[in-house]
């Protein structure tokens, strides 16, 4: 049973564009919610994570939205850069730290 | 400078052959994890270990052991038993929720 379901599966934006990907969780005791981002080779590095009792959480160019009633969080990219290309994990955890992973989204930010 | 280190990088192993992955880490962190990645599946945990000498199964814990006789180090044994355990392998440490990877060993079974 797949806990934390993510899509897009792939994402194409340009330069400058928004990129948003969505997750949503069926696990009502979640209340960690962390998103990765993991260049091709490479072990996954935290980018942002969130908890149920705030709604928006800004890091730079990355925010994280949350919506606890539809049990849905998305992470949104501003200005997205090639730089940015790269696949993006979210995921959910509750008090015993084990992490629960979304499938992944592979970004492709064209110049 | 601290983080996880984990060796190899890649690994080739003969069918029927155990192989053992090391895990280190100089974080101070409690916790430690193992994950198997393979494409279009996102990360699947094997073990974990919260604390020394103690440690529990993940999803996928079938055909892999592991110990933690130390807190620094979390090695990973891939048995014969594995049924396709050619995958890209990554190690994890965590203070509370937050897991921090290490670079990942990618093991290749000939």
């Amino acid at each position: 049973q797949q806990q934390v379901k993510q899509s897009p599966q792939s994402l194409i934006v340009q330069k400058g564009g928004i990129s948003i990907i969505n997750c949503a969780y069926e696990n009502t005791a979640f209340d960690y919610f962390p998103w990765y981002q993991q260049f091709p080779g490479k072990g996954p590095a935290l980018l942002i994570a969130i908890r149920p009792d705030v709604s928006e959480k800004k890091e730079g160019r990355f925010t994280i939205s949350f919506n606890k009633s539809a049990k849905q969080f998305s992470l949104h990219i501003m200005d997205s850069q090639p730089g940015d290309s790269a696949t993006y994990f979210c995921a959910a955890c509750r008090s015993n730290y084990k992490l629960t992973f979304g499938k992944g989204t592979l970004l492709t930010v064209n110049p | 400078d601290g983080g996880i280190t984990q060796s190899p990088k890649y690994l080739f192993r003969k069918e029927g052959q155990n192989v053992t992955l090391s895990c280190e880490q100089n974080l101070n962190h409690d916790a430690m994890y193992w994950y198997r990645q393979d494409p279009g599946q996102g990360l699947r945990l094997i073990y974990y270990s919260q604390i020394v000498n103690d440690f529990q199964k993940g999803d996928i814990a079938e055909g892999y052991s592991v110990s933690r006789e130390k807190k620094e180090s979390f090695p990973l044994t891939v048995t014969s038993a594995q049924k396709n355990p050619t995958a890209f392998y990554l190690c994890a440490s965590s203070i509370v929720e937050e897991q921090y990877f290490g670079p990942g060993t990618r093991l290749t079974v000939l």
